[in-house]
């Protein structure tokens, strides 16, 4: 249980073009997911929060009309990398909240995806 | 501000000999301190959730244990295989998590 696929696994793009990953919950509904960043040898950091059915909010510094965030669908967020440049070259990671958990108590656990590895020429 | 740190930043282990991961730990409010293991190229894999002072969970050669500032991860018997980055991390009230710097290890044969 707990899945979450990326897609896709690698790319390549040329600078200026626009990118779409999709990060999908294949077991369990998600309301809240998350995109992050990594870059080599380094801790992930945190992108934006996805919210299903309105707007995401990003992390100070993160330009939100370059990072475009969408989560129409409780199982479905993606991040669209636009007018993409070598500098946005990395690794980004989505994360999904299992918002299906039912008890007193709200799930704060987070499953990841297995990433995907952009590379802007 | 919550903060998660991890020590030691690198553990180099060879086969057989055990050892430990520290996780210490100042949120507001604990809704569970998570560790994960990440491969490279390769998004963390959940490995445990911890939510109270004395829990304890297993899996195979690894155990998370938990006080009310700290987590440890031991590996016991280490195999090759073990040797990868282990995360710990906190989840604040917007559910954000704030992670530690991780601990690589690497389990020689």
């Amino acid at each position: 249980g707990a899945v979450v696929s990326q897609h896709p696994s690698r790319v390549i793009c040329k600078s200026g073009t626009s990118v779409k990953i999709e990060c999908r919950s294949l077991d369990f509904q998600a309301t809240t997911m998350f995109w992050y960043r990594q870059f080599p040898k380094q801790s992930l950091m945190l992108m934006a929060t996805s919210n299903e059915g309105s707007k995401a909010t990003y992390e100070q510094g993160v330009e939100k009309d370059k990072f475009l965030i969408n989560h129409a669908s409780l199982t479905l967020s993606t991040l669209t990398v636009t007018s993409a440049h070598p500098e946005d070259s990395s690794f980004y990671i989505c994360s999904a909240r299992d918002s299906s958990r039912t008890g007193p108590l709200p799930s704060y656990e987070q499953y990841f995806g297995p990433g995907t590895r952009l590379t802007v020429t | 501000e919550d903060q998660v740190t991890q020590s030691p930043e690198a553990l180099r282990l060879q086969e057989g000999e055990s050892s430990s991961l520290n996780c210490s730990y100042t949120v507001s409010g604990l809704r569970g301190l998570f560790w994960y293991r990440q491969d490279p190229g390769k998004g963390p894999e959940f490995l445990f959730t911890l939510y109270s002072a004395g829990e304890e969970k297993e899996k195979e050669r690894l155990k998370a244990t938990l006080t009310k500032k700290e987590s440890f991860l031991h590996i016991t018997a280490p195999k090759p295989e073990d040797s990868a980055t282990y995360l710990c991390a906190a989840p604040g009230v917007d559910y954000k998590l704030s992670f530690g710097a991780g601990t690589t290890v690497t389990v020689r044969a």
